[in-house]
């Protein structure tokens, strides 16, 4: 199975600061004929499913805030909030599809304030 | 609009398998490339990826439940129904069902989620 590592696994972070997590993943995600990285990444708030903020990797999902961005390549991945609100409050996980036989996650990232 | 709802048991005994449904609208299971899927999460724990199925029959299951577990689906009632076996108080998690396309198996659509309790 492809593993996924996120860090760290706690980020706190005040309000209007810069929030970085990553997702590390144990073999390429990026399928050479069409040059696209097979990551998605998912925001879940308490009593919610998650809610998808990107997929191949940097494409923002429709109604995501431009705070957000991903990015990467590779094996090596980013999420990325530039200037942390209250309601980004929650936990960040990251998602392979490049194996569809075998989807894993990340084990997430909570976000917090300071 | 995409929907979709998990309903079954929400405490199982130990032993006992778990019966699951997901009923969805605003899409069909018989065309290509639509799949709906099982993910699971304990109580303050990460998504676990459990099961697929697509449009065309074809079955995906974790490894490590492969064993465990059954998905089929009944299109004429548009429901994906997920058994799971022998079920063990660390199975206890909340199950979600989703809505995936071959090739491009990122979740747009989840149901609220079930949470299933194992215990005695």
């Amino acid at each position: 199975d492809i593993v996924l590592t996120q860090s760290p696994d706690s980020l706190p972070v005040s309000l209007g600061e810069r929030a970085t997590i990553d997702c590390k993943s144990s073999q390429s995600l990026l399928y050479s004929s069409n040059n696209k990285n097979y990551l998605a990444w998912y925001q879940q708030k308490p009593g919610q499913p998650p809610k998808l903020l990107f997929y191949w990797a940097s494409t923002r999902e429709s109604g995501v805030p431009d705070r957000f961005s991903g990015s990467g390549s590779g094996a090596d991945f980013t999420l990325t909030i530039s200037s942390l609100q209250a309601e980004d409050v929650a936990v960040y996980y990251c998602q392979q599809y490049y194996d569809t036989r075998r989807i894993t996650f990340g084990g997430g990232t909570k976000v917090e304030i300071k | 609009q995409i929907t979709l709802k998990e309903s079954g048991p929400t405490l199982v005994k130990p032993t006992q398998t778990l019966t699951l449904t997901c009923s969805f609208s605003g899409f069909s299971l018989t065309t290509r490339p639509v799949g709906v899927g099982w993910i699971r999460q304990p109580p303050g724990k990460a998504l676990e990826w459990l099961a697929l199925i697509y449009w065309d029959d074809d079955k995906y299951y974790s490894p490590s439940l492969d064993s465990r577990l059954t998905i089929t689906k009944d299109t004429s009632k548009n429901q994906v129904v997920l058994t799971m076996t022998d079920m063990d108080p660390v199975d206890t998690a909340t199950y979600y069902c989703t809505h995936q396309t071959f090739g491009s198996s990122w979740y747009r659509y989840w149901g609220q989620g079930i949470l299933v309790t194992v215990s005695s």
